[in-house]
């Protein structure tokens, strides 16, 4: 059964950059016809897709969040990774990674980490 | 953008009711229309994909159904683990894009 975790600090200072990281068990960070997305969510809001990054490495990107966003992968720890610079308190979420297939909606979610941005 | 409006925001309903959800699309995306469930402090749960399948192990009580724009999301018999928040959506194009939930509350 794929698992994916989240990790990283839970508390980010204003202007900083938000550095999140996503191990994926249970199955190959590799194989081709997947998808792995970063999803956040403000507490008492609603889901926001951040980026997406596909198995042959290219990366889509929401475009309100394009210009501080990368999304990167490290096959050989089979991790995927966020980063979110200049962050505000706008950025406060719960954010999650996930996978989806081709043509197929996000099925597999981690657990959510909340970030907080504050001094 | 294809902004993905639901209705409605929130509704109050009892144990053994059929409640629908509506799901409206600001531009068509065939049926590239997916339904999640999410309880507080736990992450989406995938219930419905491609406007009408649904996915392993959700119960038939869940339906839905739509193409183009206009979709529903339909609960035939309100359980108590039926209470909970519910996200449309679409995958048709990015950027990836949700309604904005619908609350599912007891009556």
């Amino acid at each position: 059964q794929l698992q994916l975790q989240e990790s990283g600090p839970g508390l980010v200072k204003p202007s900083e950059t938000l550095s999140l990281t996503c191990t994926v068990s249970g199955g190959s960070i590799r194989s081709s016809g997947y998808y792995w997305d970063w999803i956040r969510q403000p507490p008492g809001k609603g889901l926001e897709w951040i980026g997406s990054m596909s198995y042959s490495g290219s990366t889509y990107y929401n475009p309100p969040l394009s210009s501080r966003v990368t999304i990167s992968v490290d096959t050989s720890k089979s991790q995927f990774s966020l980063e979110l610079s200049s962050v505000t308190a706008a950025d406060t979420a719960v954010y999650y990674c996930a996978r989806r297939e081709s043509y197929r909606p996000t099925v597999y979610w981690g657990q959510g980490t909340l970030v907080t941005v504050s001094s | 953008d294809i902004q993905m409006t639901q209705s409605p925001s929130s509704l109050s309903a009892s144990v053994g009711d059929r409640v629908t959800i509506t799901c409206r699309a600001s531009q068509g995306i065939s049926n590239y229309l997916a339904w999640f469930q999410q309880k507080p402090g736990k992450a989406p749960k995938s219930l419905i994909y491609a406007a009408s399948s649904l996915q392993s192990g959700v119960p038939s009580k869940f339906s839905a159904g739509g193409s183009g724009t206009d979709f529903t999301l339909t609960i035939s018999s309100l359980q108590p683990e039926d209470f909970a928040t519910y996200y449309c959506q679409q995958y048709n194009s990015y950027p990836l894009t949700f309604g904005g939930g619908t609350k599912v509350e007891i009556k």
